[in-house]
């Protein structure tokens, strides 16, 4: 149990344009989802926390605008990057949780992010 | 500030030897810490968890030690497998649970 996809895997995209990730959690609802990237060699790190039907909430650094996130249902939530550009390159990763918090995470197997 | 840092990039260790991995946090107010295996274009994976209430937890070869009082946190791993080799993250949640913060890492090799 407990398992969450993430759509797609692996996605090349021309500098400028936009690109939509979508995480899923397959078997169970997700009150919560949270969105992590992590470029080579680092760790991972919080990019935003989402609720189902309310606001992301985002991590200091890191543009509302440019990093659009929607949760908009208990089994999907979707990142878009916005005009993406080189640096934006990255491995995503969402979670989600069953609870309200970041106790019982659930790791999605992440998508690679290539902006040329 | 908040943090989670390990004390060291990277371990060998031969097939077979425990492997001792360890974490350093500066936030005293997180009451929840994890261990997660990480391989190569994969999603963190959970190992185990311990509550600031104990210091010590054991799985199935793999145990976590918890030192509040130097804030610092242990994962041991008996009998070290090729399996294992991957890189391990210590997070730790702040008291609420709102938010998780993940250290630096550290890469695990495990010699054949």
């Amino acid at each position: 149990g407990a398992v969450v996809s993430q759509h797609p895997s692996r996605v090349i995209c021309k500098s400028g344009t936009s690109v939509k990730i979508e995480c899923r959690s397959l078997d169970f609802q997700a009150t919560t989802m949270f969105w992590y990237r992590q470029f080579p060699k680092q760790s991972l790190m919080l990019m935003a926390t989402s609720n189902e039907g309310s606001k992301a909430t985002y991590e200091q650094g890191v543009e509302k605008d440019k990093f659009l996130i929607n949760h908009a249902s208990l089994t999907l939530s979707t990142l878009t990057v916005t005009s993406a550009h080189p640096e934006d390159s990255s491995f995503y990763i969402c979670s989600a949780s069953p609870t309200s918090g970041a106790n019982e995470q659930y790791f999605g197997p992440g998508t690679r992010l290539t902006v040329t | 500030g908040e943090s989670v840092g390990l004390h060291l990039p990277t371990l060998s260790v031969q097939e077979g030897d425990n492997s001792i991995i360890n974490c350093a946090y500066s936030n005293s107010a997180s009451d929840y810490f994890i261990w997660y295996k990480q391989e190569s274009g994969k999603g963190p994976q959970f190992i185990i968890d311990i509550r600031s209430n104990m210091d010590k937890r054991q799985g199935q070869r793999v145990t976590v030690l918890l030192n509040k009082t130097v804030k610092h946190l242990s994962l041991q791993i008996a009998a070290t497998q090729p399996g294992d080799s991957a890189v391990y993250f210590c997070a730790e949640n702040l008291t609420g649970g709102f938010k998780t913060i993940f250290g630096a890492g550290t890469r695990l090799f495990v010699k054949a």
